[in-house]
């Protein structure tokens, strides 16, 4: 069965870089794209970007640009979000989701999610 | 504030039927036929209800379903069921100039 396993928890000091992982398993991993969700406490999803993990190419949200990338190991079936420059406001759960649609583009159509990872920014 | 709009809350009495809207623009809900809806429990991660407008994925149940009428889409649960009360946020594919995926602000449905 499709299972995207996250990394854990993290407590990151503003300013400072975080980095998630996504473990896919019981599918063939380079055959679709993974999108990273994120939710803040209490608030409503916001699409971060995706990876494909056939060639690697990104799509980044606009108001995130030059804070995220996101990089794949089809060696592992593993994907990685690292978001830098942490601020209070990027405290939230993060999700990776596999996404299917049309290939080469993210149209919001994720049918299998990870578990989540709370990063939580403070001093 | 979100790109699609949802109504904060809906409810409904078991059995009954509910109606969730969501509200974009031309540039996403009303100019492509790629709207899903996910239902979301607390603690937990959302789940893929309805793509591409009003396709089921396999295993959800044919009481939920999906419909768009120019820029707004629309999520109807039937026959109300205790454990459809979540939240339940809608997406749309934005173009790939600016905004690629949107989501609504979410509608938390409580069953009555």
């Amino acid at each position: 069965q499709v299972q995207l396993v996250q990394s854990g928890a993290e407590v990151k000091k503003p300013g400072a870089s975080v980095k998630v992982s996504c473990k896919a398993s019981g599918y063939t991993f380079t055959s679709y794209g993974i999108s990273w969700v994120r939710q803040a406490p209490g608030q409503g999803l916001e699409w971060m970007g995706w990876i494909s993990a056939y060639n690697g190419n990104t799509n980044y949200a606009q108001k995130l640009q030059g804070r995220v990338t996101m990089t794949t190991d089809t060696s592992t079936s593993t994907a990685y979000m690292e978001l830098r420059s942490l601020r209070s406001d990027d405290t939230a759960v993060y999700y990776c989701a596999r996404q299917i649609g049309p290939p080469g583009i993210a149209v919001g159509t994720f049918d299998y999610w990870g578990q989540g990872t709370l990063v939580t920014v403070s001093s | 504030q979100s790109a699609l709009t949802q109504p904060p809350s809906a409810s409904g009495s078991p059995g009954q039927s509910v109606t969730i809207s969501c509200t974009g623009t031309s540039s996403d809900v009303g100019g492509y036929n790629y709207v899903s809806w996910y239902q979301q429990h607390p603690g937990k991660a959302p789940k893929l209800m309805i793509y591409e407008v009003s396709k089921r994925p396999s295993g959800v149940p044919d009481r939920f379903s999906g419909s768009k009428s120019g820029n707004t889409a629309s999520l109807t649960v039937s026959g109300l069921q205790a454990e459809d009360e979540a939240d339940y946020y809608c997406s749309s594919y934005a173009g790939s100039n600016n905004f690629h995926v949107v989501f609504g602000g979410g509608t938390k449905l409580t069953v009555l």
